[in-house]
């Protein structure tokens, strides 16, 4: 049973770019999160899709958008690239009704470097 | 919103024990998780709690006081390999159903 999947795992890219980050969720999962991790930091969160709509954004400019397609996986778009933008970026999966302990998984993440 | 506040680092021996906390404050408070995370890989389930009280799981026990806003994440038997960043998240049902981290508090476990 194939857990989440990110790709790519490093992407190096330059300011003023566009980059998109890739989301598999685990099987049987509807759900999925974007969070961004700086060094040191705790993840923040980005915004969550369900049913190919994002159903909560955190505090995050519009720069920061993103896709679910029908069969759950998700995309993330970060536009106009900054220096601040780098970090380690995290996709969870979960279920729509996912309040059970074992809910979400978290794939290995995408670290990206802006330069 | 969410506020969520445990201790940046932590230090402790070989074979001791370490009591980690996490305070918060959360308008739509579902539970909380620990999660272990090691450098620049992604974070690994260690606990949930909804119910107030102590969750014991092998070295791993984790408390929960919904009334006090308060947890704590307790490892017992220290090894070298627990050396990591422990994050405290609370689940929010605020909108949706979603985790909210603090900043996570490393672990340096020394001989």
């Amino acid at each position: 049973d194939a857990g989440v999947t990110q790709s790519p795992t490093h992407l190096i890219k330059t300011r003023g770019q566009q980059v998109t980050l890739r989301c598999s969720p685990k099987s049987g999962h509807d759900t999925v999160s974007w969070y961004q991790q700086a060094l040191g930091q705790g993840p923040q969160f980005i915004f969550q899709y369900y049913e190919e709509e994002e159903r909560q954004r955190g505090n995050f400019p519009d720069r920061f958008s993103g896709h679910q397609f029908p069969n759950y996986s998700s995309e993330l778009n970060v536009n106009a690239l900054l220096l601040g933008d780098s970090a380690l970026y995290l996709c969870a999966s979960s279920l729509a009704a996912g309040t059970r302990s074992y809910g979400y998984t978290f794939g290995s993440g995408t670290r990206l470097t802006v330069v | 919103g969410q506020n969520i506040d445990q201790p940046t680092e932590m230090t402790a021996t070989e074979g001791a024990i370490v009591q980690i906390n996490c305070t918060y404050q959360t308008s739509g408070f579902n539970g909380l998780f620990w999660y272990q995370q090691h450098a620049g890989e992604a974070p690994t389930f260690l606990s949930y709690n909804v119910l107030d009280g102590l969750e014991e799981k092998g070295r791993f026990s984790s408390f929960l006081s919904r009334s006090k806003g308060y947890s704590y994440l307790l490892l017992k038997e220290l090894q070298m390999k627990d050396s990591a960043s422990y994050l405290c998240a609370v689940h929010d049902q605020t909108g949706a159903n979603n985790l909210f981290f603090g900043t996570g508090t490393r672990l340096t476990v020394i001989p």
